[in-house]
């Protein structure tokens, strides 16, 4: 089955750790995305990539960090310098059939909690 | 700058009755508009977007969207609801890039 997977489910972060959440994919598509969720908030974006060894930064970039050395990969690092991590983190990815017309495929999500 | 304005945070309706969601948006070019759902500690999944053409979308589970750009909304519908549907629906916009932004998001709690 195709799709995209995020592990780990749940995460426990100590304050000045730096963690990497996973996200995997394959759906073969091009382009992939970070976004932090909070309760009443929505989605805010991250990073994201449209193609592989480039990305570019979202709204909220301060604080983590994102590689993309492989087509299926997108790991995401929270970072000690992100002072709030605590939130629900969501991978997405799609085919850029048209710049802004694509359906984004969502993973299943990490929480992460700081302690 | 674009945005979208989900103005109900919460929306309890009666199972088989009638919901509309709510969704308005920003925005100083052309967009295309999307609708994704979000059931309990799980990912989006899209419901319906409009991308030209028809003003009236119709997407999975029974559920449509109409574009009305005079009014910048996207408002979502279903003629009857179940429980199943309980979820969080969240609306987004993009101009044409790779870039959404994405509402607030709306509960839709359907009671028995």
């Amino acid at each position: 089955d195709g799709g995209i997977t995020q592990s780990p489910k749940y995460l426990f972060r100590k304050e000045g750790q730096n963690v990497t959440l996973s996200c995997e994919q394959n759906l073969n598509h091009d382009a992939m995305y970070w976004y932090r969720q909070d309760p009443g908030q929505g989605l805010r974006l991250i990073y994201y990539s449209q193609i592989v060894n480039d990305f570019q930064k979202g709204d909220i970039a301060e604080g983590y960090s994102v590689s993309r050395e492989k087509k299926e990969s997108f790991p995401l690092t929270v970072t000690s310098a992100q002072k709030n991590p605590t939130a629900f983190y969501l991978c997405a990815s799609s085919v850029p059939a048209g710049a802004g017309t694509d359906t984004q495929y969502f993973g299943p999500g990490t929480r992460l909690t700081v302690l | 700058a674009q945005s979208v304005t989900q103005l109900d945070s919460q929306v309890p309706v009666f199972e088989e009755a009638p919901v509309e969601l709510r969704c308005n948006y920003s925005s100083s070019v052309s967009v295309y508009l999307f609708w994704y759902v979000q059931y309990p500690n799980q990912g989006l999944q899209l419901l319906l977007k409009y991308l030209s053409g028809s003003t009236l979308v119709k997407g999975i589970n029974g559920f449509e969207a109409e574009f009305n750009k005079s009014q910048t909304s996207f408002h979502l519908r279903k003629p009857s609801v179940h429980i199943s549907d309980t979820a969080e629906y969240f609306c987004a916009v993009n101009s044409g890039t790779y870039k959404y932004i994405f509402g607030t998001g709306t509960r839709l709690k359907v009671l028995a």
